[in-house]
């Protein structure tokens, strides 16, 4: 069955700094990959998502992830992290139809 | 605006005891799904429905029974025979073929 592993727990870096969060992930075929982001007691908002074609992927709040097939992964980057991107991340692969399978997650914290 | 629905946000009962999660959704979407999120345990799909009248278990779904009589709404029931409900359970939705998912807020449910 498809899965995503996070191998990060957890996460600080200062603000201003850059950011890679990992996701590794296990299929077979192309798969459907998605990073989505968590505030503290709330719902996950959609980053991006990779299906086919180019692999740099583009998303909201200035993030992008990057699809690599020799190493089965899809890392989330920023180049300059704000106060305000603290929260938990994660990674998820479709799996069958219409589900999505979650990493364990990424929390992040932003030192001042 | 459209959106997805969840209440209450926080919820207590006491042990033994069933409680029904509500969950409506106003953005015609056929998929709607269940997941527990416990701490660094991601989350974990307990029921899916893709179609009114029509669900099927997730990963977890002991102790958690769902019901689809309408499109807009997908209810959680955690049940006494749950050996653990206490967890954060998130509802979420897509159109079919999507694969993007909208999140509601969660609703925290502690039993003591």
């Amino acid at each position: 069955a498809q899965s995503v592993t996070q191998p990060d727990i957890h996460i600080t870096v200062s603000e201003g700094a850059s950011l890679e969060l990992r996701c590794n992930y296990s299929y077979g075929a192309t798969p459907y990959l998605f990073w989505y982001v968590q505030s503290p007691g709330q719902g996950l908002q959609l980053l991006l998502k990779y299906f086919s074609g180019d692999t740099l992927v583009q998303g909201i709040k200035g993030f992008e992830a990057e699809f690599k097939r020799s190493q089965s992964s899809f890392n989330l980057r920023k180049p300059s992290v704000h106060w305000s991107d603290a929260a938990e991340y994660f990674c998820a692969v479709v799996q069958g139809a219409q589900k999505l399978v979650f990493g364990q997650g990424t929390r992040l914290t932003i030192n001042p | 605006d459209g959106g997805i629905t969840q209440s209450p946000k926080y919820l207590f009962r006491k042990e033994g005891q069933n409680v029904t999660l509500s969950c409506e959704q106003n953005l015609n979407h056929d998929a709607m799904y269940w997941y527990r999120q416990d701490p660094g345990q991601g989350l974990r799909l307990i029921y899916y429905s893709q179609i009114v009248n029509d669900f099927q278990k997730g990963d977890i779904a002991e102790g958690y029974s769902v019901s689809r009589e309408k499109k807009e709404s997908f209810p959680l029931t955690v049940t006494s025979a749950q050996k653990n409900p206490t967890a954060f359970y998130l509802c979420a939705s897509s159109a079919l073929g999507t694969y993007g998912y909208t999140f509601g807020s969660g609703t925290r449910l502690t039993v003591v």
